[in-house]
């Protein structure tokens, strides 16, 4: 049982590249979320899923896209990186109506936009 | 707003004592709270949980205390090791259909030989 899985963990682009981050779990949960951390601040919700084909903004959706095409997996993508998106990313699932509330975080993603 | 802070960015312990973090809430509606714990380099980590239904919840070494009339929100770590010394992050629970956690600050605790 892997939990939530990321990929890549680390990457560099040069700003206007795009790119997608995998997130992957294998717990059967519902839901799934995107966070972004910069340096002195919490996790930030970009954009989240309450089920398969289904997708939100979160508190910083610009300059991000997202798909939930299985319920297995979260993409979050970027279509043209900026400096400011240099972050990083983590992915977190859970399964409402347990007794746990509490999302479980993937390792991260971090991202370098020269 | 919808905001989650602390009052401590750093935190330092003597090894075997006990802390305490503290954190701020402002959105009265929030019913559910995490506290989570990130060690260097890795995510977010699961510690505990408390509804607002409740003052004081107990785990292994660990007790999330929460005032609702001043909003706030503690957690206590018992006889503080080495292994402690991480960011703790407290979260609100915004409860709109899904679990959309606003997440504090953080403070870091560092715990002292």
């Amino acid at each position: 049982n892997a939990g939530v899985t990321q990929t890549p963990k680390f990457r560099v682009l040069k700003t206007g590249q795009s790119m997608t981050l995998l997130c992957a779990q294998d717990m059967n949960h519902e839901y799934m979320y995107w966070y972004r951390q910069d340096p002195g601040m919490g996790l930030r919700l970009i954009h989240y899923s309450v089920g398969e084909g289904t997708t939100a903004k979160g508190e910083v959706p610009d300059g991000y896209n997202v798909s939930r095409l299985k319920k297995q997996n979260f993409l979050l993508g970027l279509e043209s990186a900026a400096p400011s998106q240099t972050s990083v990313y983590f992915c977190a699932s859970l399964s409402p109506g347990r007794n746990v509330w509490g999302q479980f975080f993937g390792p991260g993603t971090r991202l370098t936009v020269l | 707003g919808e905001s989650v802070g602390l009052h401590l960015p750093t935190l330092s312990v003597q090894e075997g004592d006990n802390s305490i973090i503290n954190c701020a809430y402002s959105n009265s509606a929030s019913d559910y709270f995490i506290w989570y714990k990130q060690e260097s380099g890795k995510g977010p980590q699961f510690i505990i949980d408390i509804r607002s239904n409740m003052d004081k919840r107990q785990g292994q070494r660990v007790t999330v205390l929460l005032n609702k009339t001043v909003k706030h929100l503690s957690l206590q770590i018992a006889a503080t090791q080495p292994g402690d010394s991480a960011v703790y992050f407290c979260a609100e629970n915004i409860i709109q259909g899904a679990q959309k956690l606003v997440f504090g600050q953080g403070t870091r605790l560092t715990i002292n030989p």
